[in-house]
């Protein structure tokens, strides 16, 4: 079974401080990972995704993202954070079912940017 | 394009009323699914359909009906609410069902039941 751990609920960081976010997934099998944000009473933004190549995956805002097949980890970084990137982060996995996609997603982060 | 659009963006129900959530998308995407985000515990899977005609379970479906009529629309049925069923709603939709594909998401629908 595929499954997604997401290893802290929240992260407070100072303006323009690195931040990590850190996800780790169990998986037989070859995967896709994602990195979604939700900012406040918004729905789900696509971030990033790695499906194969260069393990170093860069997204939108100045996020980037490391797979790493050794460790089952897809860590989310960026060097200089902002206020606005105050948002909910979430790490998923896709899983095919019956020849259907689904996402499992971790149980998400809460990153809050401190002035 | 609007994208994934979804109504209403607040409900309250009582105890045992029912109610449809809708979720239209405008990309002519095959793949359209109901996930519900409750604190703590990600986004879960409710039913998802690969295309109009098919739909499925996912991992909490019970409770829940959909049906996919035309490909543009996916609307949730709570056929009688309870508040365990308190969340909030989230359609997505992909152009395909394979792996890897981006799914879309609509800006959600808070429901509370009491």
């Amino acid at each position: 079974a595929q499954s997604v751990t997401q290893l802290d609920s929240q992260v407070p960081v100072f303006e323009e401080a690195p931040v990590e976010l850190r996800c780790n997934y169990s998986s037989s099998v070859s995967v896709y990972l994602f990195w979604y944000v939700q900012y406040p009473n918004q729905g789900l933004q696509l971030l990033l995704k790695y499906l194969s190549g260069s393990t170093l995956v860069k997204g939108i805002n100045g996020f980037e993202a490391e797979f790493n097949k050794s460790q089952t980890s897809f860590h989310l970084r960026k060097p200089s954070v902002h206020i606005s990137d105050t948002a909910e982060y979430f790490c998923a996995v896709t899983l095919l079912i019956q020849g259907a996609q689904k996402l499992v997603f971790g149980q998400g982060t809460r990153l809050t940017i401190n002035p | 394009n609007a994208g994934v659009t979804q109504t209403p963006k607040f409900q309250v129900l009582k105890t045992g009323q029912s109610m449809t959530l809708q979720c239209a998308q405008d990309m002519n995407h095959e793949y359209m699914s109901w996930y519900r985000q409750d604190p703590g515990m990600g986004l879960r899977l409710i039913h998802y359909s690969v295309g109009a005609g098919i739909t499925d379970q996912g991992e909490v479906p019970n409770g829940y009906n959909v049906s996919r009529s035309t490909t543009e629309d996916f609307p949730l049925r709570l056929l009688s609410a309870a508040p365990s069923q308190t969340s909030v709603y989230f359609c997505a939709s992909s152009y395909s069902n394979k792996q890897g594909s981006e799914q879309y998401f609509g800006p959600g629908t808070r429901l509370t039941v009491t």
